[in-house]
């Protein structure tokens, strides 16, 4: 079974810290995606990668950053945390090739209270 | 611009009845669509797919239809369990990335 391991299930910052949240996949999964989920607005794409060092924005990328310098791993960084920065976030992983349009596989998320 | 739409944010259904998710898409070049399931305080979970060559997907419980000219899938589930009250999410995939619904909250009840 993929297994995608957020590092924190909750996790709360005061406003303006530098925040890390950190995703490992055991798959060798190339893409790798993060995600915030609000009410109402369901799954909101943040960044994706497609590869070790490469990124792109997803939908909502002001305000974040992300870093994959291992295949298992990607980061994401809020480089200033804001209140409206409180949210889910859930991390992914999917394959590439093979059989097309690969599910995606999804950590358990992690609860980001910026106070 | 929502090329995935659930205009049914909740939906309650009796144990042992159909429940029936609905999804509109706006982009007729998807191909293949995706439902998920996610319970409070854990991920989505992948639960069923279908792609554009086929009107219809069954799993058990689980049934997907897809209507192309209309734009509209929908996900049937039955017999409802109070074990499948979650929120579903429908999703098409782009180049490597998906696109998700806002979700529909199912309650099944006892």
């Amino acid at each position: 079974d993929v297994k995608v391991t957020q590092s924190s299930r909750y996790l709360v910052k005061r406003t303006g810290e530098k925040v890390f949240l950190e995703c490992v996949q055991d798959m060798d999964h190339e893409n790798m995606f993060w995600y915030r989920q609000d009410p109402g607005l369901g799954l909101r794409l943040i960044y994706f990668s497609y590869d070790v060092k490469m990124k792109e924005k997803g939908d909502i990328p002001e305000g974040y950053s992300v870093s994959r310098e291992k295949k298992e791993r990607f980061s994401l960084i809020l480089e200033s945390a804001s209140t409206n920065q409180t949210s889910m976030y859930l991390c992914a992983s999917s394959r590439t090739g093979g059989q097309p349009n690969q599910p995606q596989h999804f950590g358990d998320g992690t609860r980001l209270s910026i106070l | 611009d929502q090329q995935v739409k659930q205009n049914s944010p909740s939906l309650s259904v009796q144990e042992g009845r159909i429940s029936i998710l609905n999804c509109d898409y706006t982009n007729s070049m998807f191909d293949y669509f995706l439902w998920y399931k996610k319970y409070p305080a854990e991920g989505p979970t992948f639960l069923i797919s279908i792609s554009s060559i086929k009107d219809k997907n069954e799993d058990g419980r689980f049934t997907v239809f897809l209507n192309k000219s209309a734009k509209h899938l929908s996900l049937h589930i039955v017999p409802s369990q109070p074990g499948d009250s979650a929120v579903y999410f429908c999703a098409a995939p782009g180049t490597y990335k998906y696109i998700f619904g806002t979700g529909t909250r199912l309650k099944v009840l006892a």
